[in-house]
C-alpha cells in the first residue's frame, strides 16, 4: 500500500496563478515532510521541508502541514514557467532514514 | 554544492545480460540510495548503504544487487536483465535521518532489449 499519496495526478495553471498540490499520508509515525522538484531530463531537487504544524513560506513557495490529518500541501504563487515540473512528496519517521516517495504531481504553468 | 554523479547515463543492454550502474558522492554522506523512476509508479527505492561495505534491501530489491565498496562509490548491478527492468535510475546520497535532505544524481536511462 502507498504510504504517500499525491493528488491531483497533473495540473495545469496560467503564469502568475496559484498551484496547489496535496499530499496524505496513511502512518502517524511520520515526522519529517519533504518537497522534491523534478524537471525534465533531471534528478529530483530538494525544494523545501517542513516539520512543525502549520506554514513555512520560502519565496513564492509555501508548506502547510497539519499532522493530526496526516496531511501536507504545497502552494506556489504567482507560476512561473519555470515552475512546471514533477512535483514529490516525501515522508520520513524518526529512527529511519529513507524516504517513502509519492508518485508525483505533474505541473504545467502555461505562458 | 552536494555533488552525485551517475555513469552511464543511457545504457542500452540485451535481455539476460549484466549491467552495471555506477554512482559516485563527493559529499562525504553516509547513506546512498538506488532509486528507479517510471511513469505512474513515483519513485521506489531497491538498495541502500549506510556506509562503505553495507547494502541493504528496499521496497523492490528483485534482480538487483548493490555493492558499497567505498564511503564515494554505490554501484547497482543487474546479474540478469530483463525487459521489465528498463527504466530511469537514480542515486543519491544524505545524512543520516529523515529529517536530512537527500541529494540526487542526473540518473541513468537504461533500456533492455
Amino acid at each position: 500500500q502507498q504510504k504517500v499519496q499525491q493528488s491531483p495526478e497533473s495540473l495545469s495553471v496560467p503564469e502568475g496563478g496559484m498551484a496547489s498540490l496535496n499530499c496524505t499520508s496513511s502512518d502517524r509515525n511520520f515526522q519529517y515532510f519533504w518537497w522534491y522538484r523534478q524537471h525534465s531530463g533531471e534528478g529530483p531537487k530538494a525544494l523545501m521541508s517542513i516539520f512543525s504544524d502549520g506554514d513555512k513560506k520560502e519565496g513564492r513557495f509555501t508548506a502547510h502541514l497539519n499532522k493530526a490529518s496526516l496531511h501536507v500541501s504545497l502552494h506556489i504563487r504567482d507560476s512561473q514557467p519555470s515552475d512546471s515540473a514533477l512535483y514529490f512528496c516525501a515522508a520520513s519517521e524518526p529512527g529511519y532514514q529513507n524516504f517513502y516517495f509519492g508518485k508525483g504531481t505533474s505541473l504545467t504553468v502555461i505562458p | 554544492e552536494a555533488a552525485v554523479t551517475q555513469s552511464p547515463r543511457n545504457k542500452v543492454a540485451v535481455t539476460g545480460g549484466k549491467v552495471t550502474l555506477s554512482c559516485n558522492q563527493t559529499n562525504n554522506h553516509n547513506n546512498m540510495y538506488w532509486y528507479r523512476q517510471d511513469t505512474g509508479h513515483g519513485l521506489r527505492l531497491i538498495h541502500y548503504s549506510y556506509g562503505a561495505g553495507s547494502t541493504e534491501k528496499g521496497d523492490i530489491p528483485d534482480g538487483y544487487k548493490a555493492s558499497r565498496p567505498s564511503q564515494e562509490n554505490f554501484s547497482l548491478i543487474l546479474e540478469l536483465a530483463t525487459p521489465s527492468q528498463t527504466s530511469v535510475y537514480f542515486c543519491a546520497s544524505g545524512e543520516v535521518g529523515g529529517a536530512r535532505e537527500q541529494y540526487f544524481g542526473p540518473g541513468t536511462r537504461l533500456t533492455v532489449l
